[in-house]
Parts: C-alpha cells; sequence; structure tokens
C-alpha cells in the first residue's frame, strides 16, 4: 500500500532558527516528489518538486533533499520567520504511465514559529 | 492567469440537503482532482476528472457523492443527502496533461463545507 509518513506531527521553534521536516514514503513506481505549504483556511501552494535523479532543490529559505534509495525526503527551513508558520504537506507521485499520476499525501507536519 | 477558483469558499447546510461544491481549473489546464481534508487529518483523495471523463473515483464514497467535469464550465463535486460528517474543507487542484514527471498541480482556496 502507498504510504507517506511525516514526523514530528507538530513541531514550534524560536523565530530566526532553522528547522528539518521528515519524510518517508513507500510509493511505487516513483514519479516525484512535492513539498507543499498550507496556510490555515488557504489551498496548498507548492514549495519544490523533484524527480528521482534529483538530490535537492532549493526555494528561498526552504531547501528538499532527496534519498530514493532510501525513500526519505526532508525539507529544511532556514532562518524561519513568523511567516513560516504552517503545516508542511509532503506528497509523493506515483507514476501510472497512462499519464494520470496518483499523487499520495502525508498527513503533514504543524510548525509554529514563535517570535 | 487566475489559478484554480473554487466557490463558494464556506457553505452551510442543514443535514437531508444537498450540496454543490464548484471548481474552475487554470486556464489551460484539462485535468481535476478532487480532494477531502478533514480537521486536524491530511488531504484524502477523492476523484480525478479529465474534461467530460472520470479517470479514477477510488477515493469517493460509494453513495450520495459524485462528481463531473463538463465540456464547458466548471467541475461540480455534489453531496446529496448532507450528513454531519462530510463536514470537511474540500479541495481541487489542476494540471495540464502528464507529459513530463514534474507536471504541476495547483490547488485551489477549498471549500468549507458545515452540515448542521
Amino acid at each position: 500500500k502507498n504510504q507517506v509518513e511525516q514526523s514530528p506531527q507538530s513541531l514550534i521553534i524560536l523565530e530566526g532558527k532553522n528547522c528539518t521536516l521528515q519524510c518517508n514514503y513507500t510509493v511505487s513506481p516513483f514519479s516525484n516528489l512535492r513539498w507543499y505549504k498550507q496556510d490555515t483556511g488557504r489551498g496548498p501552494v507548492s514549495l519544490t518538486i523533484m524527480t528521482f535523479s534529483e538530490n535537492t532543490k532549493s526555494n528561498g529559505r526552504y531547501t528538499a533533499t532527496l534519498d530514493a534509495d532510501t525513500k526519505q525526503s526532508s525539507l529544511h527551513i532556514t532562518a524561519s520567520q513568523l511567516s513560516d508558520s504552517a503545516s508542511y504537506i509532503c506528497v509523493v507521485s506515483v507514476y501510472s504511465g497512462g499519464g494520470a499520476d496518483g499523487l499520495t499525501f502525508g498527513k503533514g507536519t504543524h510548525l509554529i514559529i514563535q517570535p | 492567469n487566475a489559478g484554480v477558483m473554487q466557490n463558494p469558499r464556506h457553505l452551510v447546510r442543514r443535514r437531508g440537503q444537498e450540496a454543490r461544491l464548484r471548481c474552475s481549473p487554470m486556464k489551460g489546464h484539462s485535468h481535476v482532482y478532487w480532494y477531502r481534508q478533514l480537521p486536524e487529518e491530511g488531504l484524502k483523495f477523492m476523484v480525478y476528472l479529465q474534461k467530460e471523463n472520470i479517470i479514477d473515483e477510488s477515493g469517493m464514497p460509494k453513495e450520495r457523492f459524485s462528481a463531473e467535469f463538463p465540456k464547458e464550465g466548471p467541475s461540480i463535486l455534489r453531496i446529496q443527502q448532507v450528513v454531519r460528517g462530510d463536514s470537511a474543507a474540500y479541495f481541487c487542484a489542476s494540471s495540464p496533461p502528464w507529459g513530463r514527471a514534474n507536471t504541476e498541480a495547483f490547488f485551489g482556496q477549498g471549500t468549507r463545507l458545515t452540515v448542521v
């Protein structure tokens, strides 16, 4: 069964500090992995997307890594800001060959940045 | 490009009524996905549609729920005879045809359904 597990479930850090969120998946055949940020009451917004051959991808203060061998990904946030408070969702895409990639969502990590 | 538009943003229905949720995909996108998010839960896949076709409805409850994406107009998620357990946020995402591994899916702001 395709699954995406995220840890921790929730995290509280002080403004300016760094943090790392984890994502483990058992999805096959793997197509790509995405990290989304979901602000409270809003739709998810894409941060990064990585295919099998990509190990790392950055988007400003967000850096995602992917180890396709161990089926693990991490999202590192540098110099956190209050606006980083949100849920971060790991999504893994299954390649179906017919053009209809299925998406499996993790439950998200709820990040709170304190001043 | 206005992005994925969902309406209404908030919908209140009494038990037994019908709920209709609308999703207009981004311009040029022919694929639509519907997801449900219960409080404190992750996004759960419901249905994947292309124009005039349901591709995958494996996440849809067998009864009371239906979805369509007509040739013209928005995609509609319809819930008949709503019950309190249907209260959730319903998100729509759209994408162009999947031709590359890193094709992006964009989400709407969601419709929050409350059944009273």
